[in-house]
Order: C-alpha cells, then sequence, then structure tokens
C-alpha cells in the first residue's frame, strides 16, 4: 500500500530541546512538504523539497530545519529556537513541484507535538 | 494576505446537497482551484479541483463561475462522514505551494 507515514503520532518535548519528526512516502513523488497546523488554523508552510537535496523555505521556516537526503524521506527537526513549537505537524508530497494540471498533495496522518 | 474567503461555518441535513461557496477575487489566469477537506485529527485529502470548466468526481462537483472569481463546491448528499473542515485554495502552476485558509466547517446533520 503506497502512502506517507508519520512517526510519531504524540510526542512530549521539554523546553529547550530539539526534537525530529519523521516523514517517509513511498509514492516515489519528488516533492515533500512540511506544514504546520495550530488550533483552528489553517495548514502553513515550513519547508518543502522539490528534488532529492535540495529545499527551500516556506512561510514560517524560523526554528526548523529539514534535510533531504533521500527521495523518500524528509524530517523536520524542531529546534529550540522555535519559540512556539506547540502544534499539529503535517508533511505531504506531490509527484512534482510545479506543472499544469493534476498535481495533488498527499498528506500524512500528522504528529502532534506538545512542549511541556 | 488571504487569496481565497469562505464562510467559517456550514450545517447540512443528512442525504441533502451542500453547496460550499468560495471567492477568489484576484485568481489569475493560470491559477487552478483545489478543494481539499481535512477530518479532525487527520491529514487534509483531495476532494477535487478545477481551472475553467465545471468538474465532476465520484466525492464531488466543482462549479467554476465564468469570470472564474468565485467556485461552489457541490456535495450532491451529504453524510455524516462528509462532516469536515472543506478548504478552497488557490495554486500557481508555476509552483506547487498550497495557501489554507481557515476553511469551512461542515456539520451534517442526522
Amino acid at each position: 500500500d503506497g502512502g506517507i507515514t508519520q512517526s510519531p503520532k504524540y510526542l512530549f518535548r521539554k523546553e529547550g530541546q530539539n526534537v525530529t519528526l519523521s516523514c517517509e512516502q513511498n509514492l516515489n513523488h519528488d516533492a515533500m512538504y512540511w506544514y504546520r497546523q495550530d488550533p483552528g488554523q489553517g495548514l502553513r508552510l515550513i519547508y518543502y523539497s522539490q528534488i532529492v537535496n535540495d529545499f527551500q523555505k516556506g512561510d514560517i521556516a524560523e526554528g526548523y530545519s529539514v534535510s533531504r537526503e533521500k527521495k523518500e524521506s524528509f524530517p523536520l527537526t524542531v529546534t529550540s529556537a522555535q519559540k512556539n513549537p506547540t502544534a499539529f505537524y503535517l508533511c505531504a508530497s506531490s509527484r512534482r513541484f510545479g506543472g499544469n494540471s493534476y498535481n495533488e498533495q498527499f498528506f500524512g496522518p500528522g504528529t502532534r507535538l506538545t512542549v511541556l | 494576505d488571504a487569496k481565497t474567503t469562505q464562510p467559517n461555518s456550514m450545517e447540512s441535513n443528512e442525504e441533502e446537497p451542500v453547496h460550499l461557496p468560495c471567492n477568489h477575487s484576484t485568481i489569475s489566469g493560470t491559477d487552478y482551484i483545489h478543494w481539499y477537506r481535512q477530518l479532525p485529527s487527520q491529514g487534509p485529502e483531495y476532494v477535487i479541483h478545477g481551472l475553467t470548466s465545471n468538474v465532476n468526481n465520484r466525492m464531488a462537483s466543482l462549479a467554476i463561475a465564468e469570470d472564474r472569481k468565485s467556485s461552489t463546491l457541490i456535495l450532491h448528499r451529504a453524510t455524516l462522514r462528509d462532516a469536515a473542515v472543506y478548504y478552497c485554495i488557490l495554486r500557481d502552476p508555476t509552483g506547487n505551494q498550497f495557501y489554507f485558509g481557515t476553511g469551512t466547517s461542515l456539520t451534517v446533520i442526522p
């Protein structure tokens, strides 16, 4: 079954610690994305990657870092510099970045991060 | 700045049609209109997309105004499983950045 997996589903972190959220896809998609969602709000783009070894900042990249060493993996690190990290984090992928017509983003189930 | 405007919430009775409106007055000629929906504590899922013509698929229909400044997502017979937040999103085909607003929270009444 093809899809996107995120782990863990729930994550607790002490203030001042870095934490890495996992995102893996077996859809053979080139593009991957990380979004943050706060309660009652829409999704905001943190980082995206069009291809392996390349990534760009989204609208709210401060306090986050990513890597894209493999096509199927796009981990997100929430650093201690992120002032308010408690949120629901969603990873997505699409066949490619840009281009005409059908370019659906497929989303994982999300990781809910709580900073204690 | 918000690219799309949607009502915060709507209600529908089960098995009745639902029309979810979206205004996008600043849409450019090449922007695609996408609809996604998000069930509680889950990631969003694709519903439908279109450019100029009305579109139908097994989940819904998308009606696009002639001037493309608005669109309507139509669920033909609402079920309890359709209760979700529905997002109307514009996408510039040169990129794939989706700008999610706050969406419309649809409540389906049994």
